[in-house]
C-alpha cells in the first residue's frame, strides 16, 4: 500500500527558509511523481509544483519560481520541498501527493503546517 | 491558467437527500483524440487532507460508496451524492489535469 508521511510543524522567521520532508513508501518502482499543494488558514488548494522520482524534473508554479526548489533523494524515497525568502503569507499545511503521469492526485500526505512569524 | 468555478459556495442537505456541485472549466479540459476528461473530486474533511473521490470526471476511487457518482464533459461537470449521510459533510473541491499548472476550484462547504 502506497503511503506518504509528513510530520511535524516548523515555526520559522520572515526571509528564513523551510525544508519539508515527504517519505513515500510502497512503490515497486520510480514511475511516480511527488506534487506538493498548500492551504493557508481557512483558504482553498494551491498547486506549488512537483517533481519525477523517475528523471528528478521539475515544474514550479510561477508564483514561486526563484523561492521554490523540489527534490528527490531516491535512495531513501524521500521527497524534499524547500522554500525560501519566507513572508507571512507563506503560513499554511503544506501537502505532499503522489501521482502517475497524467494523473490525479491519489495518494496525499498528512501535511506539514509552516507558520511564518517574527 | 485555467480557472476552475465552483458553485454554490456552500450547500445544506437534508440526512437522506441529494447534493449536487457544480464546476465549470474556463477552457475544455477534455481530449478528443482519447475521449477522457482531466477532472478530479476530492473531499476535505477537517484536519485532513484531500481524499480523491472520483478521476477522469466520472472514475470512482477503490472504496469510496457509489453514492458518489461524477459527470460532465467539456467545461462542465458535477459531482452528486445521491443520499447525504453525515459522514459526507465536508469541503469538496474539483482540479483539472488537463493542463499545468493543475488548479483546483474554490472549494464547495456541504452541511447537513
Amino acid at each position: 500500500q502506497v503511503r506518504l508521511v509528513q510530520v511535524g510543524a516548523e515555526v520559522k522567521k520572515p526571509g528564513a527558509s523551510v525544508r519539508v520532508p515527504c517519505k513515500a513508501s510502497g512503490y515497486t518502482s520510480n514511475t511516480y511523481a511527488i506534487t506538493w499543494v498548500r492551504q493557508a488558514p481557512g483558504q482553498g488548494l494551491e498547486w506549488l509544483g512537483w517533481i519525477s522520482a523517475n528523471n528528478g524534473h521539475t515544474d514550479y508554479a510561477q508564483s514561486l519560481q526563484g523561492r521554490i526548489t523540489m527534490t528527490i533523494d531516491r535512495f531513501t524515497s524521500t521527497a524534499y520541498m524547500d522554500l525560501g525568502s519566507l513572508r507571512a503569507d507563506d503560513t499554511a499545511v503544506y501537502y505532499c501527493a503522489s501521482f502517475v503521469r497524467g494523473g490525479a492526485f491519489a495518494v496525499w500526505g498528512q501535511g506539514t503546517v509552516v507558520t511564518v512569524s517574527s | 491558467d485555467i480557472v476552475m468555478t465552483q458553485s454554490p459556495d456552500s450547500l445544506a442537505v437534508s440526512l437522506g437527500e441529494r447534493a449536487t456541485i457544480s464546476c465549470k472549466s474556463s477552457q475544455s479540459v477534455s481530449y478528443s483524440s482519447n475521449k477522457k476528461n482531466y477532472i478530479a473530486w476530492y473531499q476535505q474533511k477537517p484536519g485532513q487532507p484531500p481524499k480523491l473521490l472520483i478521476d477522469w470526471a466520472s472514475a470512482r476511487e477503490s472504496g469510496v460508496p457509489d453514492r458518489f457518482s461524477g459527470s460532465g464533459s467539456g467545461t462542465d461537470f458535477s459531482l452528486s451524492i445521491s443520499t447525504l449521510q453525515a459522514e459526507d459533510v465536508a469541503i469538496y473541491y474539483c482540479q483539472q489535469y488537463f493542463n499545468t499548472p493543475p488548479t483546483f476550484g474554490g472549494g464547495t462547504r456541504v452541511e447537513i
